[in-house]
C-alpha cells in the first residue's frame, strides 16, 4: 500500500521568494511520483512526474521536485514565486505509474503568495 | 487536442436520488478512473477503467459504480444518495503507453439534499 504525507496545510511565502512544498511517501515497491496543481474551481493539472528516469524533474510554469530515496521525500521547488501559483497542490504516488492502483493522493497544500 | 470533458458540472440531487455522470476522455486515451474530493476526505480514488473492464476499484460501496463504453466514454452512477456524497468528483484519463501522468476533467460538483 501506497500513502503520502504533506507537511503544511498552509505555506506562506512573498512574491520573490523561494517557494518549497514538502511531501514524503511511503511505497512497498518503487514508486512513481507526481504533483498536481488545483486552482479554485477547476481540476486538477500535471506539474511534473518522476518515474525513475532522472531524480531531478523539471515541470511546467518553473516548478522541480527531486525524487531522494534514502529520505522517501518529493519535494516541490520554484526559485521565485509569482502571484499566479497561488493555488491548491497535491503530491500523488502510484505503484503502477497511475494504473490500475490509481492515485494515492496526499492532503494538500495551499500555497499563499504574499504581495 | 480537447482535454477531458465531464458533464455536468454541477449537479444538486436530493436524498435518496441516484445520479450518473459522465466523462469523455481525451482522444486516444483509452484508461479512465475517477476521483471523490471533499474537504474532510480529500481526493479519493474511486474506479479505473480499460477498454470496458474494471480493473480496480477504491474503498467505496456498492453504491458507486461505473462503466466504460467502446469509445472510452464512461460514466459512474451513484444510488441512493447520501448527504456525504456531495463532492467534486474528478474523471482523468491517459494514454495507456508513454506518459504515466494522468490528465483531470475539471470535475462535476454534486450537492446533496
Amino acid at each position: 500500500a501506497q500513502s503520502v504525507t504533506q507537511l503544511g496545510s498552509h505555506v506562506s511565502v512573498s512574491e520573490g521568494a523561494l517557494v518549497l512544498l514538502r511531501c514524503n511517501y511511503s511505497s512497498s515497491v518503487p514508486p512513481y511520483l507526481f504533483w498536481y496543481v488545483q486552482y479554485p474551481n477547476q481540476g486538477l493539472q500535471l506539474l511534473l512526474k518522476y518515474t525513475s528516469a532522472a531524480t531531478l524533474v523539471k515541470g511546467i510554469n518553473g516548478f522541480e521536485a527531486e525524487f531522494k530515496k534514502s529520505e522517501t521525500s518529493f519535494h516541490l521547488t520554484k526559485p521565485s514565486a509569482h502571484m499566479s501559483d497561488a493555488a491548491e497542490y497535491f503530491c500523488a504516488v502510484s505503484a503502477s505509474g497511475g494504473g490500475a492502483d490509481g492515485l494515492t493522493f496526499g492532503k494538500g497544500t495551499h500555497l499563499i503568495i504574499q504581495p | 487536442k480537447a482535454g477531458v470533458t465531464q458533464t455536468p458540472r454541477y449537479l444538486i440531487k436530493t436524498r435518496g436520488q441516484q445520479v450518473t455522470l459522465s466523462c469523455s476522455p481525451i482522444s486516444g486515451h483509452r484508461s479512465v478512473s475517477w476521483y471523490q474530493q471533499t474537504p474532510g476526505q480529500g481526493l479519493q480514488f474511486l474506479f479505473e477503467y480499460f477498454s470496458e473492464t474494471q480493473r480496480n476499484k477504491g474503498n467505496f460501496p456498492g453504491r458507486f459504480s461505473g462503466r466504460q463504453f467502446s469509445n472510452s466514454r464512461s460514466e459512474m452512477n451513484v444510488s441512493t444518495l447520501e448527504l456525504g456524497d456531495s463532492a467534486l468528483y474528478l474523471c482523468a484519463s491517459r494514454p495507456t503507453t508513454g506518459s504515466y501522468g494522468y490528465t483531470f476533467g475539471s470535475g462535476t460538483r454534486l450537492t446533496v439534499v
